[in-house]
């Protein structure tokens, strides 16, 4: 099946600080990403959908200054936390559309601002 | 009506036993309902997946029923295994007119644990 890859896997970051989360196809190119949060032993809520060469699309409640997404070539999407404060602190994980149905999803990046 | 309601939170199974989890929808709309397998510190991976026009579909010990006009599908794992201990997530989509694409509304997920 198609792989996604993030990096980092986890970071550790103080708050006020900006935080990078890269995410990858490895062997396919995907025109589209979806960013999601996941908080402990809760379900996945999509934050934003990341088009290769546009704008974002987010969803509603999610702050596009504080989350912001590039997707600057067809297999690399990026999130940046700016300023992280302590309730930032989650499990933000990719996925990559490889049909119009079908995503797959990265391995997740585990963010705790101290 | 974007919600996907999925039952039960948690369940234990004895090693052989089947597991079932349930879940239902508001939606008519949706019409790609994929179930996903996570384990601890992991992504979600895809398990298998029905469109509203089968019932069933069966994938080794892994089946999807799916109830149209109740609008409610449910995964079923045969001869459980302690392996297959993860968190499963149901999820729907529907195509969007303006993108072409789906975008997936999960449920709440369901914590199963297999005894060995």
């Amino acid at each position: 099946g198609a792989v996604v890859s993030q990096h980092p896997s986890w970071v550790i970051c103080k708050s006020g600080t900006s935080v990078k989360i890269e995410c990858r196809s490895l062997d396919f190119q995907a025109t589209t990403m979806f960013w999601y949060r996941q908080f402990p032993k809760q379900s996945l809520m999509l934050m934003a959908t990341s088009n290769e060469g546009s704008k974002a699309t987010y969803e509603q409640g999610v702050e596009k200054d504080k989350f912001l997404i590039n997707h600057a070539s067809l297999t690399l999407s990026t999130l940046t936390v700016t300023s992280a404060h302590p309730e930032d602190s989650s499990f933000y994980i990719c996925s990559a559309r490889v049909t119009s149905e079908t995503q797959y999803f990265g391995p997740g990046t585990r963010l705790l601002v101290l | 009506q974007q919600q996907v309601k999925q039952s039960p939170q948690s369940l234990i199974v004895q090693k052989g036993g089947i597991s079932i989890i349930n879940c239902a929808y508001e939606n008519t709309a949706f019409d790609y309902f994929p179930w996903y397998q996570q384990f601890p510190g992991k992504g979600p991976a895809l398990l298998i997946a029905i469109r509203p026009d089968v019932s069933e579909k069966k994938e080794g010990r892994f089946t999807i029923s799916f109830n149209k006009s109740a609008k409610q599908f449910s995964l079923h794992i045969m001869d459980s295994q302690p392996g297959d201990s993860a968190t499963y997530f149901c999820a729907a989509s529907h195509g969007a007119m303006n993108t072409g694409f789906q975008k997936l509304v999960f449920g709440t997920g369901t914590r199963l644990l297999v005894s060995p």
